[in-house]
């Protein structure tokens, strides 16, 4: 089965940039998706296909994804940003579809 | 607004199965277009992906999940469950509905979560 590796926690100050991996085999043929989780909360889509945004999430969230890392990439980095993050991939053949989930990154912002 | 909202048995006892039930407003199930997923999260632990099913009945499970899974949908109530069988502590989690979009595949609206916990 497909893996997808995060890094457990990472660490910003504020105003700075954070930068949130996602490794996985040749992931950059996938489309990658990140999720934005905090206490308590169901988590909420932040980008999709990469690097689109939904309406509603600011533009300091963007993403990016080539060869084997997809990254998430949070400019000006505000408190309300502290959160779980997970990416996410869809992986498909011709015997399982399956949805596979990173093990979440935690951002502290100090 | 589409909307999701699980409703179910906060405490099953072991051995027994687990039912949940997602019931979506806002939008139709029948409409086409998305898949409608069961995802967990056990406490302090990440995101599981548990299966999903299309309006038409086609589903795909998590092959750790399979054999104790069941998800069907009810599109006249606009509503889709879950069942999972002989439940452990193990199977202790939040468990969200989630849509997903089809051939993207990415979630774009979750229920708030429920607590299911397994003990007798």
């Amino acid at each position: 089965s497909y893996v997808l590796t995060q890094p457990p926690s990472v660490s910003v100050a504020p105003g700075q940039t954070a930068r949130i991996t996602c490794g996985g085999n040749n992931i950059g043929s996938k489309s990658v998706h990140w999720y934005q989780q905090k206490p308590g909360q169901a988590p909420v889509l932040v980008v999709y296909d990469d690097s689109d945004r939904p309406s509603g999430i600011p533009e300091r969230f963007s993403g990016s994804n080539s060869g084997n890392t997809a990254t998430l990439t949070i400019s000006r980095v505000e408190a309300g940003d502290e959160a779980d993050y997970y990416c996410q991939v869809w992986d498909s053949s011709s015997d399982h579809r399956d949805v596979v989930f990173g093990g979440g990154t935690k951002l502290t912002v100090l | 607004q589409v909307q999701l909202q699980e409703s179910g048995p906060g405490l099953v006892k072991p051995s027994q199965t687990l039912s949940l039930t997602c019931t979506v407003s806002g939008g139709s199930i029948s409409s086409g277009g998305y898949y409608w997923s069961w995802i967990r999260q056990h406490p302090g632990k990440g995101l599981e992906w548990i299966g999903y099913i299309y309006y038409s009945g086609s589903t795909y499970y998590n092959p750790s999940l399979k054999s104790r899974v069941t998800i069907s949908v009810d599109t006249s109530k606009n509503q889709f469950s879950l069942k999972l069988s002989s439940v452990t502590a193990a199977d202790t989690a939040v468990y969200y509905c989630a849509r997903a979009r089809s051939l993207a595949y990415y979630f774009d609206y979750w229920g708030q979560g429920t607590l299911v916990t397994v003990s007798s």
